[in-house]
């Protein structure tokens, strides 16, 4: 098993640019997880969805970012326009509904300059 | 406020003996409480979990307790070695089974 894949590891960009994030879920599994980590504010959860929906973007810092699941084995999160604070490490996990054991990707490093 | 607090930022333990960390929260109610171990550049991986109606839980040389009185889990580390050096996250449900808040994170460097 390949386990959760995240594109790109590292993105940098400038203030202003739109920037996608890319997760590929563990195959079979059905709820799908995307957290933001940084030092001052630790791993933050931003949205979950169960089977494509999403169920809790209360995480979501603002109407800048958005997160899409078109199919259980691809889901994207958009920042448009990105600022330097929003550069951290994002990650993408992945389980089964009702187990509480999650499968995180290796995660995508931004840096907005 | 809710809060969950890992008392310690970093921990230094002599190999071979145990390590224990404590995960503490406040206005939680949790039905469970998990621990990862997060390596330098990586993500996360899931350690153990344990329910709010199990004192203990043992995996090999780990150990976690949790106290709902004292709303405290403890995280132990038997016969320590140089390869379990790494930062553990505690995390609790929040209210939603798959809603996880997470700590943030203990230090551990275990020193030959």
């Amino acid at each position: 098993d390949a386990g959760v894949i995240q594109s790109p590891r590292h993105e940098v960009t400038e203030m202003g640019q739109e920037v996608t994030l890319r997760c590929k879920p563990i195959s079979g599994h059905n709820s799908l997880f995307w957290y933001r980590q940084t030092m001052m504010r630790g791993l933050e959860l931003l949205i979950y969805f169960n089977n494509n929906v999403p169920i809790d973007d209360s995480g979501m810092p603002e109407d800048r970012f958005s997160a899409k699941m078109p199919n259980a084995s691809f889901s994207t999160l958009k920042i448009q326009p990105s600022e330097p604070r929003d550069s951290a490490v994002y990650f993408c996990a992945s389980s089964l509904i009702n187990y509480n054991e999650q499968f995180f990707g290796p995660g995508t490093r931004l840096t907005v300059l | 406020s809710q809060k969950i607090e890992q008392n310690s930022e970093a921990l230094n333990i002599q190999e071979g003996k145990t390590a224990t960390l404590t995960c503490n929260y406040t206005n939680y109610s949790p039905a469970y409480l998990q621990w990862y171990r997060q390596d330098p550049g990586r993500g996360p991986v899931f350690l153990l979990l344990i329910r709010e109606n199990e004192k203990e839980k043992r995996k090999e040389r780990l150990k976690v307790t949790f106290d709902t009185t004292l709303k405290q889990s403890l995280f132990h580390i038997t016969a320590s070695q140089p390869a379990d050096s790494a930062t553990y996250l505690c995390a609790l449900d929040s209210g939603g089974a798959q809603k996880l808040v997470f700590g943030q994170g203990t230090r551990l460097t275990i020193n030959p």
